[in-house]
């Protein structure tokens, strides 16, 4: 069945490195791409998307490019804040976003001065 | 924003009763909501489909005698997990989608988390 794997964390950085969470897939098909942020106490919000290959999502200083050759979706930004801390979660899904989302376990990220 | 609540944020029950967890979206009408469950360092995994006014899909080894899912109005949709037992334990997410296309983006709720003791 269709699946996502991403790096496990907690991913520990300091204020203005580089981030990169790494997110690979296995479906059958060209699915669409997902990353949801959830921080503490709220709900998963969706952070960007791609919707076929070479598409590339990006919000808020975060983007992911969709590379179906390797069948990864990773999420990079190029300076971090304290802010940013929360949990990102990748996910897939064939029907568009408003429907069954297949995720993957989340990684957690803290941002230190 | 769209804003998705549940209540309660927490829940301890006792083996063998039954609890119900409510699903709100506070800013729009939501014809489709969803519930996903999510183990400690696991992924979220889709329970069922909840669709107002109709029976709810779910997904293939949920058993839908134990997770009963009401949705009455384009609003509200609960959760109800009978004879909980331990193993229910775990932290349930509603999502609830803001159109008719499955292109419309869900809004999710901050989760409950239940324990069974």
């Amino acid at each position: 069945g269709d699946s996502v794997t991403q790096m496990e964390g907690p991913v520990t950085l300091s204020e203005e490195a580089f981030l990169t969470i790494n997110c690979t897939y296995t479906a059958t098909g060209y699915p669409s791409l997902f990353w949801y942020v959830q921080y503490p106490g709220e709900g998963l919000q969706l952070l960007l998307k791609a919707t076929k290959a070479d598409d590339k999502g990006s919000n808020k200083g975060f983007e992911a490019t969709y590379r179906k050759e390797t069948t990864s979706f990773h999420l990079e930004k190029g300076s971090v804040q304290v802010s940013d801390s929360a949990v990102y979660f990748c996910a897939l899904s064939f029907t568009g976003g408003g429907n069954k989302l297949t995720f993957g376990t989340g990684t957690q990220l803290k941002v230190e001065l | 924003g769209a804003v998705v609540s549940q209540h309660p944020s927490w829940v301890i029950c006792k083996s063998g009763t039954s609890v119900k967890i409510e699903c709100r979206s506070l800013d729009f009408q939501a014809t489709t909501m969803f519930w996903y469950r999510q183990f400690p360092k696991q992924s979220l995994m889709l329970m069922a489909t909840s669709n107002e006014g109709s029976k709810a899909t779910y997904e293939q080894g949920v058993e839908k005698d134990k997770f009963l899912i009401n949705h009455a109005s384009l609003t509200l949709s609960t959760l109800t997990v009978t004879s909980a037992h331990p193993e229910d334990s775990s932290f349930y997410i509603c999502s609830a989608r803001s159109g008719s296309s499955n292109t419309y983006e869900q809004y999710f709720g901050p989760g409950t988390r239940l324990t069974v003791t």
